[in-house]
């Protein structure tokens, strides 16, 4: 069991540029779950797939983010026109037990 | 009103002593409760979860739950200096298909 895997682990981009995180789940687990933690902040939902289906969004997910997972294996997260507000720690976590999530690492995203 | 609330803290307990680390939720709805450790800098590490009323162990853990009072505790005793954190608590709705986070508690154990 090698757990989740994210990366990249630390992104730097300027505002403006469109950026994408890939995160794979531990090989069983069929959910997958995407976050977005800034400082001093829990992490907050931004959405949810159920295999390669996206069956939850978060209305946090402006249009600006688009994510994916289309053999229900991997999934990638990419944000476009990056703004300095999408700063952040971005947690993927994955589940087989539809409750019990356990995360990756996490991309830290630094937009200049 | 937060949906997961937990006081910031730092919480302070010195070596060796009881960490009580507490959580209120709002929503009457939940059916799953979560503690998940997180140091500086590293992702939420699950430590702890809960399903039913009354108290759960494990090891130096436990969780503590009361649906009635929308209450959620975790203790952790003989605190380390490694238990040094931030404590996250989480609940999951089965119809949002979501955890819903705290801000999360820092405790600090002082050798």
């Amino acid at each position: 069991d090698t757990g989740v895997s994210q990366n990249p682990r630390h992104k730097i981009t300027k505002r403006g540029q469109n950026v994408t995180f890939r995160c794979d789940p531990i090989s069983e687990h069929n959910r997958l779950y995407w976050y977005r933690q800034t400082l001093g902040q829990g992490p907050e939902f931004l959405t949810y797939f159920q295999n390669e289906a996206q069956l939850e969004k978060s209305r946090l997910l402006s249009d600006r983010f688009s994510a994916e997972r289309p053999k229900g294996s991997f999934s990638t997260l990419e944000i476009q026109r990056t703004e300095q507000g999408d700063s952040a720690m971005y947690l993927c976590a994955s589940s087989y037990d539809k409750n019990i999530q356990y995360f990756g690492a996490g991309t830290r995203l630094s937009v200049l | 009103q937060k949906e997961v609330e937990q006081n910031s803290g730092p919480l302070s307990v010195p070596e060796g002593a009881i960490a009580s680390l507490n959580c209120t939720y709002s929503d009457r709805g939940s059916q799953s409760f979560f503690w998940y450790r997180q140091y500086s800098g590293k992702s939420p590490e699950l430590i702890m979860f809960i399903y039913s009323n009354g108290d759960k162990e494990d090891g130096r853990f436990t969780a503590q739950l009361n649906k009635a009072s929308q209450y959620v505790s975790l203790l952790i005793r003989d605190s380390q200096p490694s238990d040094s954190a931030t404590y996250l608590c989480a609940v999951y709705n089965n119809a949002g298909n979501m955890l819903t986070f705290g801000g999360g508690t820092r405790l600090m154990v002082k050798p």
